[in-house]
């Protein structure tokens, strides 16, 4: 069974631009989460995606987006970036079946440096 | 609005010295609470998941707990490779996770 994977694992930016992170789900897993983790506090829920849906948003501005792929593989867009983006980007994989709790798993993060 | 407080923010243990970790939490319609580890530079590795209060999970020197308010990860003698920041988090609605800052645990040899 293969676990979450991110890519890349490091990016370094300017502020203004934009960045793609791509993650691939766990085997078997049909939902995707992603955090913002800044250094030193919890991770952040940004949005969630099921079936290629987004299932759920958090306290993000719209310039966040994310795609879900058949495949259950995902992206995290974000737009006009600023230095306040910088943070380790966290993707987390699930299997949703039926209304209770479900782990998820998370991948090693994308760590973004905005300059 | 759902929150998680998790005390102490550090903890300097010797080898061998057990303690206890807490995370009080507020939630409406608890789904589950979940107990993870993150070492340096890498994501959260699960850990634990207590549905119900009263319920108790242990793996390895690692016991974690819930009553209606909170929930302690008590580490029963503690080695140097137990070192890393705990954190814990709710689950409520759909299956969005709400963190705490976590705890960083340091144990001396």
């Amino acid at each position: 069974e293969t676990g979450v994977t991110q890519s890349p694992t490091h990016l370094i930016k300017t502020r203004g631009q934009q960045v793609t992170l791509r993650c691939s789900s766990q085997s078997g897993h049909n939902t995707v989460s992603w955090y913002q983790q800044a250094l030193g506090q919890g991770p952040q829920f940004i949005f969630q995606y099921y079936r290629e849906e987004e299932n759920g948003r958090g306290n993000f501005p719209p310039r966040f987006s994310g795609l879900q792929f058949p495949n259950y593989s995902s992206e995290l867009n974000v737009n006009a970036l600023e230095l306040d983006d910088s943070a380790l980007y966290l993707c987390a994989s699930s299997l949703a079946q039926g209304g209770g709790a479900h782990i998820q798993y998370f991948g090693a993060g994308t760590r973004l440096s905005v300059l | 609005e759902d929150q998680v407080t998790q005390s102490p923010e550090a903890l300097r243990l010797q080898e061998g010295e057990s303690s206890s970790l807490n995370c009080s939490y507020t939630v409406s319609g608890l789904r589950g609470l979940f107990w993870y580890r993150q070492d340096p530079g890498k994501g959260p590795e699960f850990l634990f998941t207590l549905y119900s209060a009263g319920e108790e999970k242990e793996k390895e020197r690692l016991k974690a707990t819930l009553t209606k308010k909170e929930s302690f990860l008590h580490i029963t003698a503690p080695k140097p490779e137990d070192s890393a920041t705990y954190l814990c988090a709710v689950q409520a609605g759909f299956q969005k996770l709400v963190f705490g800052t976590g705890t960083r645990l340091l144990v001396s040899p």
